[in-house]
């Protein structure tokens, strides 16, 4: 399985953008690239998957370069409500179900 | 509200008692998985079923802990002769049948924290 390496936490003020970066320099070709976001005393939350170049939907936007050897979570004009740890995963897409969580990084929004 | 529900919320036991713990998953999703999640790490897989079936089960996943999931629908997760190395919050999720391509989206529960004293 693919292992992922990010950022153990990041401080941010409201209405900043903030880009969240993690690496996986081992990442298969069939992987794609998934990020979750947990708040306090509640289960993990999808945000956005991808494969290849930029996906954008509603909440963020996900960059991947042509190697795909990292990602990055960019969270347009956060707010304080966006405190939260967020997760980057990569996904057997051939085989094994469950997902794999590292240690997440942790970001703090101030007023 | 037609998410994934868990029941307790929260439950306190003492060393060596069994406690038994309920997942509802979304209606019409057919995969379900249990993790354990502890302070300050990421949730750790523990098993996955499709439908009835047991596919799955992490090493995590001692003789102690034993899950089920009869008639595919709603699954339940017993601790017997639980430890203090037990404690932690325990996260059922579910998702749809697999996509064409990409990994499916897994939707979480709130979880049930349990304390062994």
């Amino acid at each position: 399985l693919a292992k992922t390496t990010q950022p153990i936490s990041m401080d941010s003020y409201e209405g900043q953008e903030v880009n969240i970066t993690c690496s996986h320099n081992n990442i298969a070709t069939n992987d794609y690239i998934t990020w979750y976001q947990q708040f306090p005393s509640q289960g993990p939350r999808f945000i956005i998957q991808g494969y290849k170049t930029k996906v954008t939907n509603e909440v963020a936007s996900l960059f991947i370069p042509a190697d795909r050897k990292s990602s990055t979570l960019s969270l347009p004009r956060v707010s304080l409500s966006d405190t939260a740890v967020y997760y980057c995963l990569v996904g057997d897409g051939a085989g094994r179900r469950a997902l794999t969580f590292g240690s997440g990084t942790r970001l703090q929004v101030q007023p | 509200d037609t998410g994934v529900s868990q029941d307790p919320r929260h439950k306190i036991t003492k060393r060596g008692q069994n406690v038994t713990f309920r997942c509802d998953p979304i209606s019409e999703h057919n995969r379900l998985y249990w993790y354990r999640q502890t302070l300050g790490q990421g949730p750790e897989f523990l098993t996955y079923f499709q439908n009835e079936a047991q596919l799955e089960k992490s090493r995590l996943l001692s003789d102690r802990f034993s899950a089920e999931r009869p008639k595919g629908s709603f699954s339940t997760l017993e601790i017997q002769r639980t430890e203090q190395g037990d404690s932690a919050m325990y996260l059922c999720a579910s998702s749809p049948v697999e996509k064409a391509s990409g990994m499916y989206e897994q939707y979480f529960g709130p979880g049930t924290r349990l304390t062994v004293t």
